[in-house]
């Protein structure tokens, strides 16, 4: 399975700042997704970045809050806007090679806004 | 609408086996996948079901049954690394190009 790696791992922002994610897959992948995971909750699916065109959010998510890049195959990144102490939480990167069942995931960055 | 069930807590003794239910509605069925996922650290893949029946892989099993909307992920011969958080997915195609939704997950702590 295709190794992801994250910068950075962990942030502490002040309100109103915004932080860019970085994403790196170590082989070409067909689809990545980036999740949020408060704590104690579940993973939720923030959006499918696609490769070369705008990224597909999931309700309650919308562009100009995370806006999300996918050059290539292998990389992507997400920004969180105009931040805020309810967007304290772990963002991780996901992959999926078409055909394959397996999806994995990044090690995850640890957000807290103050 | 969607919703996964899981237990948030299990308590296991080492070299035991303990059995992680998980129970969904989703509008759309392709696949249910279990998770291993430490503090502090990424979800892992462990196993996935789309026919009814049992997977077993190592000390690992998990069972579907899509009629019933339920699956079980089995761990035998506890280790104490095996202490973590097991996460139910189920990837719906319900217009939502086969993402995955993930349960709350099973807290799981392993006790000598």
């Amino acid at each position: 399975s295709a190794v992801i790696s994250q910068k950075p791992s962990r942030d502490i922002c002040q309100r109103g700042t915004s932080l860019t994610i970085q994403c790196q897959v170590d082989s070409q992948v067909t689809m990545m997704f980036w999740y949020r995971q408060q704590p104690g909750q579940s993973l939720t699916l923030i959006a499918t970045a696609n490769q070369g065109s705008e990224a597909t959010y999931e309700s309650g998510f919308v562009i100009d809050k995370f806006p999300i890049s996918r050059p290539n195959l292998t990389f992507s990144t997400l920004t969180v806007s105009n931040m805020s102490p309810e967007d304290s939480s772990i963002y991780l990167c996901s992959g999926r090679t078409g055909g394959k069942n397996e999806q994995f995931f990044g090690p995850g960055t640890r957000l807290t806004v103050l | 609408g969607q919703n996964i069930d899981q237990p948030t807590e299990m308590t296991a003794t080492e070299g035991a086996i303990v059995q992680i239910n998980c129970t969904y509605q989703t509008s759309g069925f392709n696949g249910l996948f279990w998770y291993q996922q430490h503090a502090g650290e990424a979800p892992t893949f462990l196993s996935y079901n789309v026919l009814d029946g049992l997977e077993e892989k190592g000390r690992f099993s998990s069972f579907l049954s899509r009629s019933k909307g339920y699956s079980y992920l089995l761990l035998k011969e506890l280790q104490m690394k095996d202490s973590a958080s097991y996460l139910c997915a189920v990837r719906d195609y319900g217009g939502s190009q086969g993402n995955l939704i993930f349960g709350k997950g099973t807290k799981l702590s392993v006790k000598p």
